[in-house]
């Protein structure tokens, strides 16, 4: 039972470069969701999405994309990274029945 | 907008010490209230929830009440133990599972 995957766990980027954070769930939940963490700070909402092909700006989406083209599967993209988006990125996924799950994190790092 | 305020920490405590953390949200209207436990290391889990006014969430020995007169939600443990080292969040629903969090508080338990 996998639950929420995030890939890579960690990461480091230059200024100016661009990734992609991949997280995949195999519960077939409809809602899923990224956060980052910044040190001594809760879990601010990035993105979110209630299914397939429909996503939403949570409370901090600048700098951010995101897509959802399969209830699996819910990358983050950041196209021009920047030291302020050195943080831990979670990945979660719930439904209309049941809480939100986590996955382990990715650790990003701009320098 | 809604917000989440939990005390800071650390809290240190001895081994078998009775626990509270305070928490408090500012919300309109009757939102799901949760708290999440973060281990070093590791993604957030669920520790406990509270759907509705007066509920009591509980699970592993903690415990959690929905106050709406005084919009509290205060975790209390009676006898901690050095595995329950950990950070604490408390979290609000703001609509579709997506949370809205405190600050969190790092629990540390001593032998």
């Amino acid at each position: 039972n996998a639950g929420v995957t995030q890939t890579p766990k960690f990461r480091i980027l230059k200024i100016g470069q661009s990734m992609t954070l991949q997280c995949t769930q195999d519960m077939n939940h409809n809602y899923m969701y990224w956060y980052r963490q910044d040190p001594g700070m809760g879990l601010k909402l990035i993105y979110y999405s209630v299914g397939a092909g429909i996503t939403d700006k949570g409370e901090v989406p600048n700098g951010y994309n995101v897509s959802r083209s399969t209830t699996e599967d819910f990358p983050l993209r950041l196209e021009l990274a920047a030291p302020s988006q050195t943080s831990v990125y979670f990945c979660a996924s719930g439904n209309r029945q049941t809480e939100a799950f986590f996955g382990q994190g990715t650790r990003l790092t701009v320098v | 907008g809604d917000s989440v305020t939990q005390m800071e920490g650390p809290v240190t405590l001895s081994e078998e010490a009775f626990l509270t953390i305070n928490c408090t949200y500012t919300a309109t209207g009757y939102p799901s209230l949760f708290w999440y436990v973060q281990y070093p290391g590791e993604g957030l889990q669920l520790l406990l929830k509270a759907t509705k006014a007066d509920d009591k969430g509980s699970n592993k020995g903690f415990e959690a009440t929905y106050r709406k007169e005084t919009t509290s939600f205060h975790l209390e443990k009676g006898s901690v133990q050095v595995s329950d080292s950990a950070v604490y969040f408390c979290a609000q629903e703001r609509g579709r599972r997506a949370l809205t969090f405190g600050s969190g508080t790092r629990l540390q338990v001593q032998p």
